[in-house]
């Protein structure tokens, strides 16, 4: 079993739309959760964090997590074609090192 | 966030050549930074964790004669690919982690170096 498993995709949406990904652990000790947008021959880009059960929001992402069902979420509101990347779920081991999931790729049509 | 810099951001080189990448902390220091490699349509795969004043630990797998690092200060750390071959083209990304309070700890990429060897 991969220590981090994200939902294959690709993903396409009408701009507008929410966008959801999902993603889950086998660590059931894992405190922290990441998401991370990579554009195309880019670097990633954290988007945000989430160490708590339940809701985190940011503009237009909300992070959900639930650690009873070891499952993390990204839901991205009102999706724009700039939103269209590939995005990474990363989990942070209890060594510090970062597992990472092998990414969703996004597209959002316009 | 936190700023990490690389550099070069894109090298090309002929096979059997050396190549060094530096990666820098730019507004906070980091006695550890990471090393990820990522191929074509492919996730990020750590190689090694360089630490501050002592040696890297290296990834399964991972050749530490091959891939030198040197992390000589607090806002730098070096990846030396010795004698380069074709094989090992690739996007190299380095992170720097930085406290995060409950979270543990935040790690933030440098925006890569990517590699071609001929």
């Amino acid at each position: 079993q991969k220590e981090v498993e994200q939902n294959s995709g690709p993903l396409s949406v009408p701009e507008g739309a929410i966008a959801s990904l999902n993603c889950t652990y086998s660590d059931r000790g894992s405190q922290s959760f990441f998401w991370y947008r990579q554009y195309s021959g880019k670097s990633p880009e954290l988007i945000m964090f989430i160490y708590s059960n339940g809701d985190k929001e940011d503009g237009r992402f909300t992070a959900q997590l639930n650690k009873a069902s070891q499952y993390v979420s990204l839901l991205i509101r009102d999706s724009q074609p700039s939103d269209s990347a590939t995005y990474l779920c990363a989990v942070l081991r209890s060594d510090y090192k970062l597992s990472f999931g092998a990414g969703t790729t996004v597209t959002v049509r316009a | 966030g936190a700023v990490v810099s690389q550099h070069p951001s894109w090298v090309i080189c002929k096979s059997g050549t050396s190549v060094k990448i530096e990666c820098r902390s730019l507004d906070f220091q980091a006695t550890t930074m990471f090393w990820y490699r990522q191929f074509p349509k492919q996730s990020l795969m750590l190689m090694a964790t360089s630490n501050e004043g002592s040696k890297a630990t290296y990834e399964q797998g991972v050749e530490k004669d091959k891939f030198l690092i040197n992390h000589a200060s607090l806002t730098l750390s070096t990846l030396t690919v010795t004698s380069a071959h074709p094989e090992d083209s690739s996007f190299y990304i380095c992170s720097a982690p930085v406290a995060s309070g409950r979270a543990g700890e935040t790690q933030y990429f440098g925006p890569g170096t990517r590699l071609l060897v001929l």
